[in-house]
């Protein structure tokens, strides 16, 4: 059971240079996230994909862009990599549940499967 | 402001020892409520999951969630050294796809 693959586990990277996070899942969750995690900082969402075709700006996406390329894969590109970018990278996914006495209503219920991270570093 | 405040901490307690961990939200329609926890260079783990109101229990872990204040906690008893993480709250049940967690809290329990 994959669950949530990301790769690279370890990437360094130069000012400038660009690099792409790749992210699957098998659990066909609609739902995909990218989060940066830094010491004191908790877990940032970058980007987000609630279903596929579709991606959304989280708190920190600046420097960022994503694609959901198919309702497994949600990648994570760097087009111009800065050293504020060094951080620990986590990919999740998390799926709608019907709401409980509302059945054709669907909610998000947060309950999210991270991957195992990517560490990057920006020298 | 975020959607979901934690304190930061760090704690430490001793072994044995009750921690309290707590957490607040603003959205009043969120109806899911989740701890995860997550150890050194490992992705997190969901812990403790709860709908709506009320307390669950689990082993040594207990979460309750009152809505009326719109706060979470986490209770861990009889803490023991390989409690040693961070612990992160979240919080769902929204038909949108945003999901954003607490800052997290490190705690140490020490021998």
């Amino acid at each position: 059971n994959a669950g949530v693959t990301q790769t690279p586990k370890f990437q360094v990277l130069k000012t400038g240079q660009s690099m792409t996070l790749q992210c699957a899942q098998d659990m066909n969750h609609n739902s995909m996230y990218w989060y940066r995690q830094d010491p004191g900082m908790g877990l940032r969402l970058i980007y987000y994909s609630a279903s596929e075709g579709t991606t959304d700006k989280g708190e920190v996406p600046n420097g960022y862009n994503v694609s959901r390329l198919n309702k497994r894969e949600f990648s994570l590109r760097l087009e111009s990599a800065a050293p504020s970018q060094t951080s620990v990278y986590f990919c999740a996914s998390s799926e709608y549940r019907e709401v409980p006495g509302l059945p054709r209503r669907q909610e998000l219920t947060g309950e999210l499967f991270f991957g195992e991270g990517s560490r990057l570093t920006v020298l | 402001q975020k959607e979901v405040e934690q304190d930061p901490g760090p704690l430490s307690v001793p072994e044995g020892a009750i921690v309290s961990l707590n957490c607040t939200y603003s959205n009043s329609a969120f109806q899911y409520f989740m701890w995860y926890r997550q150890y050194s260079r490992k992705g997190p783990e969901l812990l403790m999951y709860t709908y709506s109101s009320g307390n669950k229990e689990d082993g040594r872990f207990t979460a309750q969630v009152d809505k009326s204040s719109k706060y979470i906690s986490l209770f861990i008893r009889d803490s023991q050294p390989s409690d040693s993480a961070t612990y992160l709250c979240n919080a769902g049940g929204t038909s949108y796809g945003k999901l954003t967690f607490g800052q997290g809290t490190i705690l140490t329990v020490h021998p």
